[in-house]
């Protein structure tokens, strides 16, 4: 099983600023299916990132993702404050299906 | 728009069967994948397993010995059976879709399931 790890496990920002964060796998991901997905309490999580890179439609285009083999970073160029959240990546490419521990973004 | 709904027993019985199923609107089921997730309270996530429209499953070796997932597409529902379950079991599961290159693109609202001694 391919582990992921993420951090920082908490980060704490202002809206407008920058986000990194980011996912490293104990190997290479397949075909960089590496996938990010936000968030809130109560509700269910939403996909951000695909193909590592790439963004569904309707995500805003503040959000960029990047990476490849064992190292990957979610960006989130400014801050808007719904973007407070906790934010998880997942590995899709070797069975089991794997997610990172989580990193929390909080209001600073 | 495709959107998909958790139902089944909110309360399991320790040792007793977790049943689920997963009802899907809004689109197709057939060539795609169906998963089950959950995520314990305060924890991250966890993947169960996957079925694909054909039948054809994948199941997490952590949980292999006690999964089952069947899929109807006449009924436009996949579901999910745990056998044994214990309190660690006690969880929100989430069904979703899962997309070859994409992931997981639309989820279920999720249903909290406890498991009762």
């Amino acid at each position: 099983e391919i582990v992921l790890t993420q951090s920082p496990g908490t980060l704490s920002l202002s809206p407008g600023e920058r986000a990194t964060l980011s996912c490293r796998a104990s190997q290479s991901v397949s075909s960089s299916y590496l996938a990010w997905y936000q968030q809130k309490p109560g509700q269910a999580p939403r996909l951000l990132i695909y193909g590592a890179s790439s963004r569904p439609t309707g995500i805003p285009d503040r959000f960029s993702g990047s990476g490849s083999g064992t190292d990957f970073t979610l960006t989130i160029s400014r801050l808007e404050p719904e973007d407070f959240a906790v934010y998880y990546c997942q590995q899709y490419g070797s069975s089991p299906d794997s997610f990172g521990q989580g990193t929390k973004l909080e209001i600073k | 728009q495709v959107q998909l709904q958790e139902s089944g027993p909110g309360l399991v019985k320790s040792s007793e069967t977790l049943s689920l199923t997963c009802t899907v609107s809004g689109g197709s089921m057939r060539s795609y994948q169906w998963d089950w997730i959950r995520q314990p309270a305060g924890k991250g996530l966890e993947w169960i397993g996957r079925i694909h429209s054909s039948g054809r499953t994948n199941y997490n070796p952590s949980l292999k010995s006690r999964v089952t997932m069947s899929v109807d597409t006449s009924k436009r529902q996949f579901s999910l059976n745990l056998s044994s379950v214990t309190a660690a079991d006690t969880a929100v599961y989430y069904c979703a879709r899962h997309v070859t290159l994409m992931g997981h693109d639309h989820w279920g609202q999720g249903t909290l399931v406890t498991v009762s001694s």
